[in-house]
């Protein structure tokens, strides 16, 4: 399958930092999304990205989908304690199957 | 709430049994996913279904099927079951048969075979 990798793998981060976390795959592909998973709930999207190079807000997040088109940051700025959790990045280029990274896990320390 | 419907939230079942995993999706969804999510694999993409047809495949096992009625609502049926297939089974739904604005998750059906 297709090798999508998220580092760093876990941050431990105090509130009001603002956290940085990529995303890098063997191909390349066109749609790049940003979920964010809490504890015993599926994932939620938080960002979707397809142009290479674009940069996307939302809110405090902001995402840019790489000039490649083989890797994406997810930035959140002035963290709060309900950021905690596993952000996940996704990719496709069919639309229908998306590939999951391997997750960046989230602690905010208050 | 997200608006996609798994049942149960819970299941615990012994090797070689057979158990059904539900999924209602969001309203107006026509299109439904099944992702199974474990410890050492992560998010693993099994099937998609469009309005009733199978119109994806991934890594699916054989012992594992899946069905989309004319409500819309799927079914994942997994046999013979294993101790490795304890995990996490997510249903998604999303509008379109295509899903490039993303998915709608449901809360996952966590599945513990003993």
């Amino acid at each position: 399958g297709q090798q999508l990798n998220q580092s760093p793998q876990s941050m431990f981060i105090q509130e009001g930092e603002d956290v940085s976390m990529n995303c890098t795959s063997s191909s390349i592909f066109n749609t790049w999304l940003w979920y964010k998973q809490d504890p015993g709930e599926g994932p939620v999207l938080l960002i979707a990205l397809y142009k290479a190079g674009e940069l996307t807000s939302n809110g405090r997040l902001t995402a840019q989908f790489g000039i490649t088109r083989k890797d994406s940051f997810l930035n959140i700025s002035a963290s709060i304690p309900s950021d905690v959790g596993i952000y996940f990045c996704a990719v496709t280029n069919t639309g229908n199957q998306f590939y999951f990274g391997t997750g960046t896990s989230l602690t905010v320390i208050p | 709430d997200s608006g996609v419907t798994q049942t149960p939230k819970h299941l615990i079942t012994a090797t070689g049994q057979r158990v059904t995993l539900r999924c209602s999706p969001r309203s107006g969804d026509l299109s439904v996913y099944w992702y199974q999510q474990s410890l050492d694999q992560g998010l693993q993409f099994l099937i998609q279904y469009y309005n009733g047809e199978e119109r994806a495949k991934g890594n699916i096992l054989e012992r594992f099927s899946a069905q989309q009625f004319p409500d819309l609502h799927s079914e994942l049926n997994l046999s013979s079951l294993e101790l490795g297939d304890s995990a996490l089974y997510f249903c998604a739904s999303s509008p379109l048969v295509q899903a490039n604005y993303g998915y709608t998750f449901g809360s996952g059906t966590r599945l513990t075979v003993v």
